[in-house]
């Protein structure tokens, strides 16, 4: 029962590399959502996919880019990170955009130095 | 300002007491609502869907009212292991975003 699999787990980057969070969902769900938490903040939704081919700007996109690879598959882009793009990282998918609640997976911890 | 606002707290209430959380949403064509919870920055894990006519599970109530566009979770007899940050969800409908609020921590002691 993987769920939802993000990789990688933990990256330490330096400012103005780039890189790409991975996650991917077995359970055939159609939505798909990146979300960042940090302190206090609660989770800030960044971009989502509400089914395979369409991507929407969330809360907080800037600095970030995001492929619907399909169905399956939600990656989310930093192409020049900065040090305010360390946070965790979740992603979570639906069964659509209406039904069913968010399923998360572990999290992937993002340092920028 | 949020779509969603949560009171952060921190929320102390000793063993057996009753606590309860508020959310706002701003957003009227909001379809869904839920209640998570999270331990530790871990993953959140769904504590409860949120419907119009309230639902209950165990110690735990939560409530949606659309008039005030509000959402609560009442816990009853809390306990030691209540100990976490709840977070409440909202959106889907027009938009399919699912914003959350800035969650709550809840602190039980003995």
């Amino acid at each position: 029962n993987a769920g939802v699999t993000q990789t990688p787990k933990f990256q330490v980057l330096k400012t103005g590399q780039s890189m790409t969070l991975q996650c991917a969902q077995d359970m055939n769900h159609n939505s798909m959502y990146w979300y960042r938490q940090d302190p206090g903040m609660g989770l800030r939704l960044i971009y989502y996919s509400a089914s395979e081919g369409t991507t929407d700007k969330g809360e907080v996109p800037n600095g970030y880019n995001v492929s619907r690879l399909n169905k399956r598959e939600f990656s989310l882009r930093l192409e020049s990170a900065a040090p305010s793009q360390t946070s965790v990282y979740f992603c979570a998918s639906r069964r659509t955009v209406n039904t069913g609640e968010l399923f998360f997976g572990e999290g992937s911890r993002l340092t920028v130095l | 300002r949020k779509e969603v606002e949560q009171d952060p707290g921190p929320f102390n209430v000793p063993e057996g007491a009753t606590v309860a959380f508020n959310c706002t949403y701003s957003n009227s064509a909001s379809q869904s609502f839920f209640w998570y919870r999270q331990d530790c920055r871990k993953e959140p894990k769904l504590l409860m869907s949120v419907y119009s006519s309230g639902n209950e599970d165990g110690r735990f109530t939560a409530q949606l009212n659309r008039a005030s566009q509000y959402i609560s979770l009442l816990i009853r007899d809390s306990k030691l292991s209540d100990s976490a940050t709840y977070l409440c969800v909202g959106g889907g409908g027009n938009t399919g975003k699912l914003i959350f609020g800035q969650g709550t921590t809840l602190q039980v002691k003995p």
